[in-house]
């Protein structure tokens, strides 16, 4: 079964005071990664797709990074409005594939 | 560009009662999704749509039943409401089947079942 696990799940951190989320998974293959950014009581918020080991993307102070068993976002600088829940899911090669999401990760950024 | 929109926001239901859910998907995407996403947890699939038929479903009973119509939207019905069915419902929207599912979530439906 497929499996995505989250860390930490929760994460305080002070304005400008950078840190990394972490994200793997046991999937066999990889056909996508996603990540999204979920505010209390709203839908989750599309961020990032990443389809191979190596792979780069950016938004703003965000950057996700891919490895063959796991993924890492990493928030420079943060500021209070990136407080959120940030989700991870992976899709797996075979067929027509629904997304695995991990519990994500609780994102808290102080003034 | 019209993004994924659920109704209703909020629902309160009593024990044994049934609810039908909302989804029209974001504007050009042909898939629908539907999600439970308990408080504290990541979103469970529930089921897919595609062509008007359910193409892959999760680990949920039988009270849970789609529908999507011609237009794309989607109806998600619960019956013989529990508990444990309190939680956010999420709806997605994507297009085509196969390939990398980018996946786009709507605001979601707060279900409360007391």
């Amino acid at each position: 079964e497929d499996q995505v696990t989250q860390s930490p799940e929760a994460l305080r951190l002070q304005e400008g005071e950078s840190s990394s989320l972490n994200c793997s998974y046991t999937v066999s293959g990889l056909r996508g990664l996603f990540w999204y950014r979920q505010d209390p009581g709203k839908g989750p918020e599309f961020l990032f797709t990443l389809y191979s080991a190596g792979e780069e993307k950016e938004k703003e102070r965000l950057k996700a990074t891919l490895t063959k068993k796991e993924s890492f976002l990493h928030i420079t600088a943060p500021k209070p409005e990136d407080s959120a829940t940030y989700l991870c899911a992976v899709q797996a090669p075979r067929g027509n594939t629904p997304l695995v999401f991990g519990k994500g990760t609780r994102l808290s950024v102080i003034a | 560009d019209a993004g994924v929109t659920q109704s209703p926001t909020h629902l309160i239901k009593t024990r044994g009662q049934q609810v039908t859910l909302r989804c029209s998907p974001k504007s050009g995407h042909d898939t629908v999704s539907w999600y439970q996403q308990a408080l504290g947890q990541g979103p469970q699939f529930i089921f897919q749509y595609y062509e008007e038929e359910e193409r892959q479903r999760g680990n949920f009973p039988d009270r849970f039943s789609g529908h999507q119509f011609p237009n794309y939207s989607s109806e998600l019905n619960v019956n013989a409401l529990l508990l444990g069915d309190s939680a956010l419902y999420l709806c997605a929207s994507s297009l085509g089947l196969g390939g990398v599912n980018e996946q786009f979530f709507g605001p979601g439906t707060r279900l409360t079942v007391l």
